[in-house]
């Protein structure tokens, strides 16, 4: 059972370049969630997708966009890079409704020098 | 929107001592709780969960957790940690009817054996 796929598992990026991070789960989950974790901060949400088609702002959405491009996939796009945005990023997916608990992917460390 | 607490972001233990971590939410609706286990290097996974029925919910590996709807609580408890307990915990918190899954700072728990 693979579960949530994250890639790539690290990257180092140079400040204004770009890239997207890609999310797959097999689980056939309505929502899917992109969080960014930095120390003492816990994990903040940057943007949701409560069901295909949808998507919304989380905590954190500056700088980033998403894609839910289809049920099984929710990509994460960082426009122009900054070192602020250097971190451990995060996609989970939960079924959507109540009564059910979220899956993590590994992670993706990111570096912006 | 819901909002996540967790305090004493630090907490370091000997071996066979009992462990209790704060959880509060700020949301009075129904809710869904959930603490998350990350252990080094990895990626969340779940400890354990409430929806609903009994308001004390027995998860993995010994831990415990106790809903208290009127103080808006969610705290953990194990009442004997073991070096291998060393993680950081966070706790997490679903809104009825809302997708939006929003965590608290987490708990940095270092266990000295």
């Amino acid at each position: 059972n693979a579960g949530v796929t994250q890639t790539p598992k690290f990257q180092v990026l140079k400040t204004g370049q770009s890239m997207t991070l890609q999310c797959a789960q097999d689980m056939n989950h309505n929502s899917m969630y992109w969080y960014r974790q930095d120390p003492g901060m816990g994990l903040r949400l940057i943007y949701y997708s409560a069901s295909e088609g949808t998507t919304d702002k989380g905590e954190v959405p500056n700088g980033y966009n998403v894609s839910r491009l289809n049920k099984r996939e929710f990509s994460l796009r960082l426009e122009s890079a900054a070192p602020s945005q250097t971190s451990v990023y995060f996609c989970a997916s939960s079924g959507g409704q109540t009564h059910t608990e979220a899956f993590f992917g590994q992670g993706t460390r990111l570096t912006v020098v | 929107a819901q909002s996540v607490s967790q305090h004493n972001h630090h907490v370091i233990l000997s071996e066979a001592a009992s462990l209790e971590l704060g959880c509060n939410y700020s949301y009075g609706g129904t809710v869904n709780l959930f603490w998350y286990v990350q252990y080094p290097g990895q990626h969340l996974q779940l400890l354990l969960k409430y929806f609903s029925g009994d308001p004390l919910v027995k998860g993995i590996k010994g831990f415990e957790a106790e809903f208290i709807k009127s103080k808006f609580s969610f705290n953990l408890r194990k009442p004997s940690v073991q070096w291998s307990d060393t993680a950081e915990y966070f706790c997490a918190v679903i809104v009825y009817g809302n997708n939006r899954l929003a965590f608290g700072k987490g708990n940095q728990v270092v266990v000295i054996p």
